[in-house]
């Protein structure tokens, strides 16, 4: 079956550091992938996507290549801020296989100091 | 689009109680999906909707539970009786297929029910 694993949290850093989640995928075929955020007292909200491999999605600053390779979907942001603590969700969709059912990661916690 | 509408926001009920959830999708989305968030178990899929009609249940703990979409803009999720296990911060999310065959289309997800059950 389709699964989604990503390191577990909570994340801490400094306004301004590097941060990168790490995201691997088993699935059969060839599906989306997508990391999803999740604010304080709020539901999931998309943050990027890709479809194909090679794929790069970004959005506020975020960014993630899909690599088909590794089977991997890493997030990276070069300098994040206060704003960015969150609870973050790496996702996919396997075409035709499922439907339009997402398989979620577990999420991953990240709290930026200031 | 006002966006997924879920209520109520916050319910606070007694062990035995009915507890009826509410979602309204997004306007033109034919996909719905119910999901629930506990921190021990993380975001779990219960059941999930296509033209109104329920795909897949497999994920609906107990028959405690039930949901019904009796059109495209409304769908409830039932939990008779609700015991102090289905605690939990209920989500609802819609989408929709561009086309037969064709790539998926992001889910919406609305703010969330938070369920406490003494």
């Amino acid at each position: 079956g389709n699964s989604v694993t990503q390191m577990e949290g909570p994340v801490t850093l400094s306004e301004e550091a590097f941060l990168t989640i790490n995201c691997t995928y088993t699935a059969t075929g060839y599906p989306s992938l997508f990391w999803y955020v999740q604010y304080p007292g709020e539901g999931l909200q998309l943050l990027l996507k890709a479809t194909k491999a090679d794929d790069k999605g970004s959005n506020k600053g975020f960014e993630a290549t899909y690599r088909k390779e590794t089977t991997s979907f890493h997030l990276e942001k070069g300098s994040v801020q206060v704003s960015d603590s969150a609870v973050y969700f790496c996702a996919l969709s396997a075409l035709k296989a499922a439907g339009n059912k997402l398989t979620f990661g577990g999420g991953t916690r990240v709290l930026v100091k200031p | 689009d006002a966006g997924v509408i879920q209520s109520p926001r916050h319910e606070v009920t007694e062990m035995g109680q009915e507890v009826t959830l509410r979602c309204k999708p997004i306007s033109g989305h034919d996909y719905l999906f119910w999901y629930r968030q506990t921190m021990m178990r993380g975001l779990e899929l219960l059941i999930y909707f296509n033209n109104n009609v329920p795909i897949d249940d497999s994920g609906m703990p107990e028959d405690r539970f039930s949901a019904k979409m009796p059109n495209a803009s409304f769908s409830t999720l039932k939990i008779q009786p609700s015991e102090p296990r289905d605690s939990a911060v209920y989500f609802c999310a819609s989408s929709f297929r561009r086309s037969r065959g064709g790539g998926i289309d992001t889910q919406y997800f609305g703010p969330g029910t938070r369920l406490t059950v003494l």
